[in-house]
């Protein structure tokens, strides 16, 4: 059975304090890894794909990595519009359902 | 564009009642999904859908049916509500000729009481 692992379940920062989330998986044959954002009382938005090992992808102060067991989103000097709840999806080649971690909750303190 | 529309946005229901949630997406995407997150869980697959005409299901489907009416439209029906189905129920759909990210509808709170 795909299993998609977060943690922590929350992460506190200080305002500039750089950290990284992590999202392990256990998929019979992974088609793709994304992840999602999250604001209070909205649907998550897209963020990045990932597709091989050693892939990686930018956005902003966002940086996703992908090895062949788990997936990392490092946050570097964080700001507080960078507070949400970030999830971790798998998607695998037996078809095109999304499977989900239970997200991490990632609070910036000015 | 308006991307996946969702109604209603918020429902109180009584134990018992049914109802059906509304999703419309104008991406022309072949595959359609419904979950629903509840704290700490994440979020679960109900039922999904691979292209018109077809409906599988989820990791949580039990109390729920649903209807692919058209390419656009894809309804989650409960038939007698549960206070276990308290939770919020995500639309989504995506673009199944390539791997790519998939777009979700603002959501439906729902309360059973």
């Amino acid at each position: 059975e795909d299993q998609v692992t977060q943690s922590p379940e929350a992460l506190r920062l200080q305002e500039g304090e750089s950290s990284s989330l992590n999202c392990s998986y256990t998929v019979s044959g992974l088609r793709g890894l994304f992840w999602y954002r999250q604001d209070p009382g909205k649907g998550p938005e897209f963020l990045f794909t990932l597709y091989s090992a050693g892939e990686e992808k930018e956005k902003e102060r966002l940086k996703a990595t992908l090895t062949k067991k788990e997936s990392f989103l490092h946050i570097t000097a964080p700001k507080p519009e960078d507070s949400a709840t970030y999830l971790c999806a798998v998607q695998t080649i037996n078809d095109y359902k999304l499977s989900f971690g239970a997200g991490t909750t990632v609070t910036v303190r000015a | 564009n308006a991307g996946v529309t969702q109604n209603p946005k918020f429902q109180v229901l009584k134990t018992g009642q049914s109802m059906t949630l509304q999703c419309a997406q104008d991406m022309n995407h072949n595959s359609m999904y419904w979950y629903r997150q509840d704290p700490g869980m994440g979020l679960r697959l109900i039922y999904y859908s691979a292209s018109e005409g077809t409906t599988d299901k989820g990791e949580v489907p039990n109390g729920y049916n649903v209807s692919r009416l058209n390419k656009r439209e894809f309804s989650l029906r409960l038939e007698s509500a549960a206070p276990s189905q308290t939770s919020v129920y995500f639309c989504a759909s995506s673009d199944d000729r390539e791997v790519t990210e998939a777009f979700f509808g603002q959501g439906t709170r729902l309360t059973v009481v």
